[in-house]
Order: C-alpha cells, then structure tokens, then sequence
C-alpha cells in the first residue's frame, strides 16, 4: 500500500545544531515533494518544494534533498533557534499534477532549546 | 503572499446542530480548494475537493451527505458540518493550491486557511 512516513514523531535538539528530519515514501513516484511547518492550532504553512531533478533546495537556514532511489527526503534546519519548534510536515501530490490533493505525513515535532 | 482565510476560528456547537465554515481566498482566485480534517497528533487526511461551479468530490469514507461544500465563486468555498455529533470534533482546515512553473512540468504549492476547531458536545 502506499505510505508516506516520518519516522521521528518528536526531534528534541539545542539551540545552534542543526536538525535533521525524515520523510521516506513507497508506492509512489512523486514528481516533486514538498514540506510545510505547521504551529499548534494553525494551518501548515509551506516552506520548500523540491522536483525529482533535483537533488537538493535550499531557503536560508532550511535546505532539503530529494533521493528518489532511495524514495526518501531529508529536511535540515542549521543553527536552529527556539523559535524552529513547530511540526514539520512532508508531503507530495499522489496525482503529481498541479492543482490535486496533497498527502501529508504524520509530522515531526520539533522542539530546540536554548 | 497568497493568503487563505477561514471563519470562524472556532465553535462550539450542540449535539445535531449543523455548523458552517467558511474558506475564502483574499487575493487570488480559486477553482478548486481543498477541505482537511485533523485530530490531535494526526495528520491532516483529505476531506473532499471543492470545485468551483460543479459537486465536490468526496475522499472514500466521508458522507457527502453530512459534510456539504458548496463553492459558490472563485473566492468563496463553504464547508456545512449537519447534524453534528462530538466525534465531528476536530479541527478542519482549507487549502487553495498556487501553481508554480516550473522547468520539468508545473507543480503547486498549498495556501493554507488558519483552521476552525470545531467542538460538538
């Protein structure tokens, strides 16, 4: 059946490391995958979205990579702040045409003290 | 940005009372938008998909009956929770979906609403 896993439920790192999430697919063939942040009580906010040509995206301190041998996305924060703690999200388009449905992971919470 | 808005925020409701929320794209048009249910410590799973001047189209499971969507215009898209009952309890949120071009084919991205957490006692 199709899957779309984020291993750790809860990442818990200090201020200034980077951390490092997972997102690992199977059954499908995602032509791009994306990943949101989302806070307690509000909507996902969207952060990157990286295609399968491309191995790696980067956004100010958030960089993401795309193996698709692998069927597996790494999400990295660096020199994280408290102020990174929020679920993250990954998520793709089963469909892989614009304007269709997203499937979401379950999240990894993140939590950075200082 | 794009912004996605939502009313109420929240609600409490009784027991088979009907309920409706409202999703509403402020600066953008959207055909089609998206209705998500999340319970605590899930993820968001797909309600149905909303389109503009025709039936929504409903994700295996969910009673269409129960849940109705009306998207009447390409700004406004309306979810009605009837006859509520407290496992309706959750927290629902829209999307509208942005395209973004790309070199290899388009793909989008979501714009999501804040949520609406719905409590039925």
């Amino acid at each position: 059946s199709q899957k779309i896993e984020q291993n750790s439920e809860a990442l818990n790192i200090q201020e200034g490391k980077t951390a490092t999430l997972t997102c690992n697919y199977t059954n499908y063939s995602p032509a791009y995958l994306q990943w949101y942040r989302q806070d307690p009580g509000r909507g996902p906010v969207f952060l990157l979205l990286i295609r399968e040509n491309e191995k790696e995206k980067r956004k100010e301190r958030l960089k993401v990579t795309f193996d698709t041998t692998l069927k597996q996305s790494l999400f990295h924060i660096t020199a994280s702040q408290p102020a990174d703690s929020a679920t993250y999200l990954c998520a793709l388009s089963p469909a892989n045409q614009a304007g269709t449905a997203l499937i979401f992971g379950k999240g990894t919470t993140l939590s950075v003290s200082s | 940005g794009a912004v996605v808005s939502q009313h109420p925020s929240w609600v409490i409701c009784k027991s088979g009372t009907s309920v409706k929320i409202e999703c509403r794209s402020l600066d953008f048009q959207a055909t089609t938008m998206f209705w998500y249910r999340q319970f605590p410590k899930q993820s968001l799973m797909l309600m149905a998909t909303s389109n503009e001047g025709s039936k929504a189209t409903y994700e295996q499971g969910v009673e269409k009956d129960k849940f109705l969507i009306n998207h009447a215009s390409l700004t406004l898209s309306t979810l009605t929770v009837t006859s509520a009952h407290p496992e309706d309890s959750s927290f629902y949120i829209c999307s509208a979906p942005i395209l973004l071009a790309g070199r290899v084919g388009q793909s989008d991205t979501q714009y999501f609403g804040p949520g609406t957490r719905l409590t039925v006692l």
